[in-house]
Formats: C-alpha cells, sequence, structure tokens
C-alpha cells in the first residue's frame, strides 16, 4: 500500500461547478499537507499549504485537512476551463526532514 | 523574481550512455530535491540536499543514479548506463531554510532509446 492515495480519475465537469479532490494517507507522522497544480508538461505548481488538521481558504480554493481520518481535500469553487490541470496531493513530516511524499495525481477536466 | 531553472529541457540518449541533469535553485533556498515522475505516476523522490551534503538519498534506485551539489547552489544528477525504465521526467525543487514549501522547476524529459 503507497502511503499516499489519490484516485487518478480522469475527472471532466462542465464550468461553474464545484469539483473536490482528496486523498487519503497512512502515516500518522505526516503534517504538513499541500496541494498542487500541474500543467501539461509543466513542473508543478504550489497551489495550497496547511498545517496539522483544519481549513483554508484561498480565493476559489479551500483545502481541508482531517488527521483523524487521514483524509485530505481540495474544493474549486465555480470551476474555470484554466483550471483543468493534474491536482497532486503531497505531504510531509516536517520541516527538518526533508521529502514530499506525493499522490499519483487527479486528471482534471473543465470544460466550457 | 526567477524560479527553479533545470537544463536540458529534454535529452533523448541511447541504453548504456551516461546522462547528466543539472538544477539551478532559487537563490537562498538551501534545500534542494530531485524526483522523477513517469507516465501516469506520481512523484519519485531520489534524493535531497541541505546546503552540500545529502541526509537522505534512499530514493536513488541503483548505483547508476548519483548527484551532487556545489557551493551550496547548483546541482546535477548523474545516470550511468542508462536503461528504457530510466525514460521518465526528472524534476528539482528547492525549499528556504526550515520551510516544507518546495517550488518545482520544469523538469528534464529523458528519453532512453
Amino acid at each position: 500500500q503507497k502511503e499516499v492515495e489519490q484516485d487518478p480519475g480522469p475527472l471532466s465537469v462542465p464550468e461553474g461547478a464545484i469539483v473536490s479532490l482528496n486523498c487519503t494517507y497512512s502515516n500518522s507522522a505526516f503534517q504538513y499537507f499541500m496541494w498542487y497544480r500541474q500543467y501539461s508538461r509543466k513542473g508543478p505548481e504550489l497551489l495550497m499549504y496547511t498545517y496539522s488538521s483544519g481549513n483554508k481558504e484561498d480565493g476559489r480554493f479551500t483545502a481541508q485537512v482531517d488527521k483523524s481520518s487521514k483524509y485530505i481535500s481540495l474544493f474549486i469553487r465555480d470551476s474555470q476551463p484554466s483550471d483543468s490541470a493534474t491536482y497532486l496531493c503531497a505531504m510531509s513530516r516536517g520541516s527538518t526532514l526533508g521529502r514530499l511524499y506525493f499522490g499519483r495525481g487527479t486528471q482534471l477536466t473543465v470544460w466550457p | 523574481g526567477a524560479g527553479v531553472s533545470q537544463s536540458p529541457s529534454n535529452k533523448v540518449t541511447e541504453k548504456g550512455k551516461d546522462v547528466e541533469l543539472r538544477c539551478d535553485p532559487i537563490s537562498g533556498h538551501t534545500a534542494l530535491y530531485w524526483y522523477r515522475q513517469s507516465l501516469g505516476q506520481g512523484l519519485e523522490f531520489l534524493i535531497y540536499f541541505q546546503g552540500n551534503s545529502a541526509p537522505d538519498k534512499s530514493g536513488l534506485p541503483s548505483d547508476r543514479f548519483s548527484a551532487e551539489r556545489t557551493g551550496g547552489s547548483v546541482s546535477t544528477l548523474t545516470i550511468q548506463r542508462t536503461q528504457q525504465e530510466d525514460s521518465a521526467v526528472y524534476l528539482c525543487a528547492s525549499s528556504e531554510p526550515l520551510r516544507d514549501t518546495q517550488y518545482f522547476g520544469p523538469g528534464t524529459r529523458l528519453t532512453v532509446l
């Protein structure tokens, strides 16, 4: 079993829809949680960053972390065609412990 | 400001040849990471540098893979005697001291024929 599980999709929604993306994980030591967006043939771009449990909102994006369930989510409101990309969840144990652990990524298409 | 840069952007090589991939991190970022992304897969960790030392090399898949970092800045990932299964996008990322947020470069797409 991988440490981070993410449904690869693909997910296809109409413009304006609310999109829900999620990941589960098995390592209770993870403390920092991130979402990256990756456009085709580009490097991942940091979208959201949260520490421990709770919600964080940034414009149309909301990240949720539920450490008791080992479950994280990213919600995109009023989705736009420009949101079409692969979304990768990532997590780490702490700033001195280096590497990020990634999910496989969910491919999202928002059609006009 | 300038982001993480990687060169070359694309590399096609023949099986058995050696290749060198370069990463220039964001200025002032002390931590540097190499990851590999194969088609349809998530990012696979390779190696992590803090300054010029590598406290975590656990992701290097074989002794054909090596990496170094000099002057606390540029890093080179070397793959010797390349195999077809080495074909992937090699991504470099850097982060500020004691911060978890990693900023990625555009990657080097390696194709081994």
